[in-house]
């Protein structure tokens, strides 16, 4: 089955830094790649996500990356703020067969400090 | 447009005992998966629903089972709760199969 690995587990920037977090995934079937930001006490919201037939997607301070051939996608957030703090979770699927499932990495906690 | 609701919010069981949580997707969605949360494990998939039918299911017991109603709703049972059965179980529902969007949440405690 799919696994998904992803780096680091905690990240802390200054006020205004750029972040970055890594994720690499194990099936090369999979062509649907999320990012969800979960703050504390709280649900995890779809912040961006990108499919197979793309390398690079943007929305506002926030970008993925898709590298298939490497297996591994990236989240970039620049000009970050502290309310970019939370816990941020990358997945892997491959969307249209019968056993879709989205399979998780760990997680990473993001502190800005102002 | 409301988005996914989960009953209770917190529920604190025993050990041996079975809980029941339930799950009402976003109107219009007939997809339903269940995920448990637990502390330094991330998101880990349980149960896959759509149209009424078990699609998928992740490596968990079988003492983890559902079951989704004819209004796209679903409950997830859990039988003689164990300790490691504490968690945040986490529902999603999708229009499409791929965008999931969470509910809150109900955190189960097993005493």
């Amino acid at each position: 089955g799919e696994n998904v690995e992803q780096h680091p587990s905690t990240l802390s920037v200054q006020e205004g830094d750029s972040a970055v977090i890594k994720c690499t995934y194990s099936d090369s079937a999979s062509n649907y790649f999320p990012w969800y930001k979960q703050e504390l006490g709280k649900r995890p919201q779809l912040i961006i996500d990108i499919r197979s037939n793309v390398g690079e997607k943007k929305d506002q301070r926030i970008a993925v990356t898709l590298n298939k051939t490497a297996k591994h996608f990236s989240l970039h957030i620049t000009e970050t703020q502290p309310e970019d703090s939370a816990v941020y979770f990358c997945a892997a699927s491959r969307v249209g067969g019968s056993n879709y499932k989205l399979t998780f990495g760990k997680g990473t906690l993001l502190t800005v400090n102002p | 447009e409301a988005g996914v609701t989960q009953s209770p919010t917190h529920l604190i069981k025993t050990r041996g005992q079975q809980a029941t949580l339930r799950c009402s997707p976003i109107s219009g969605h007939t997809s339903v998966y269940w995920y448990q949360q637990a502390l330094g494990l991330g998101l880990q998939f349980l149960l896959w629903y759509d149209e009424g039918e078990e699609r998928n299911r992740g490596n968990f017991p079988p003492r983890f089972s559902g079951r989704q109603f004819p209004n796209y709703s679903s409950e997830l049972n859990v039988n003689a709760l164990e300790l490691e059965d504490s968690a945040l179980y986490l529902c999603a529902s999708s229009p499409s199969g791929d965008e999931q969007f969470f509910g809150p949440g109900t955190r189960l405690t097993v005493l």
